[in-house]
């Protein structure tokens, strides 16, 4: 089956500085690469999520990039604020043909992420 | 707009008591999955069910079993609770065809088991 690394554990960073979050997937068949963000006593909430056609995706402060080859992808914040601190999850998943979604996902072991003022 | 609720939040257990997690989602999705968190190993799939009527097995559904009891709700069970067995749950669901694969999680039901 499939298997995700993520590092590091843990992240400190002054806020303004930028953070990056890098994860590895083991089956050249995943397909799709979201990341979630995990404020503490809630659940996980879907941040930013790419697909294998694309090497790399923005949405205003954050950016994921993906290598297929060296089946690896990270989650870049720039600008970090003390709200962007919470556990970072990376994952991946098989979606299949035709744009059918799946929730099977495999989940990195998370990083905990601190933005000091 | 509730979402995903889950109950209980808070549940303690004496090992070989049973007991039902009960989730309900009020988004109209066809897809509903359980998962376990703990320290240092993400979250990890326990059963889901791709529609209603269906439920297959995830990564680790051993002591657990699953009842999709309509579209909106799906229940875990613990038949006989082990310490192993102590964790946070979470319920999520999904569209099962659409252009993202989002699940939008429930907050969670800390279980310990004595």
């Amino acid at each position: 089956g499939e298997n995700v690394e993520q590092h590091p554990s843990t992240l400190s960073v002054q806020e303004g500085d930028s953070a990056v979050i890098k994860c590895t997937y083991s089956d050249s068949a995943s397909n799709y690469f979201p990341w979630y963000k995990q404020e503490l006593g809630k659940g996980p909430q879907l941040i930013i999520d790419i697909r294998s056609n694309v090497g790399e995706k923005k949405d205003q402060r954050i950016a994921v990039t993906l290598n297929k080859t060296a089946k690896h992808f990270s989650l870049h914040i720039t600008e970090t604020q003390p709200e962007d601190s919470a556990v970072y999850f990376c994952a991946a998943s098989i979606q299949g043909v035709g744009g059918t979604s799946y929730g099977k996902l495999t989940f990195g072991q998370g990083t905990i992420l601190t933005v000091h003022p | 707009n509730a979402g995903v609720t889950q109950t209980p939040k808070f549940q303690v257990l004496k090992t070989g008591q049973s007991m039902t997690l009960q989730c309900a989602q009020d988004m109209n999705h066809n897809s509903m999955y359980w998962y376990r968190q703990d320290p240092g190993m993400g979250l990890r799939l326990i059963y889901y069910s791709a529609s209603e009527g269906t439920t297959d097995k995830g990564e680790v559904p051993n002591g657990y079993n699953v009842s999709r009891l309509n579209k909106r709700e799906f229940s875990l069970r613990l038949e006989s609770a082990a310490p192993s067995q102590t964790s946070v749950y979470f319920c999520a669901s999904s569209e099962l065809t659409g252009r993202t694969g989002e699940l939008f999680f429930g907050e969670g039901s800390r279980l310990t088991v004595l």
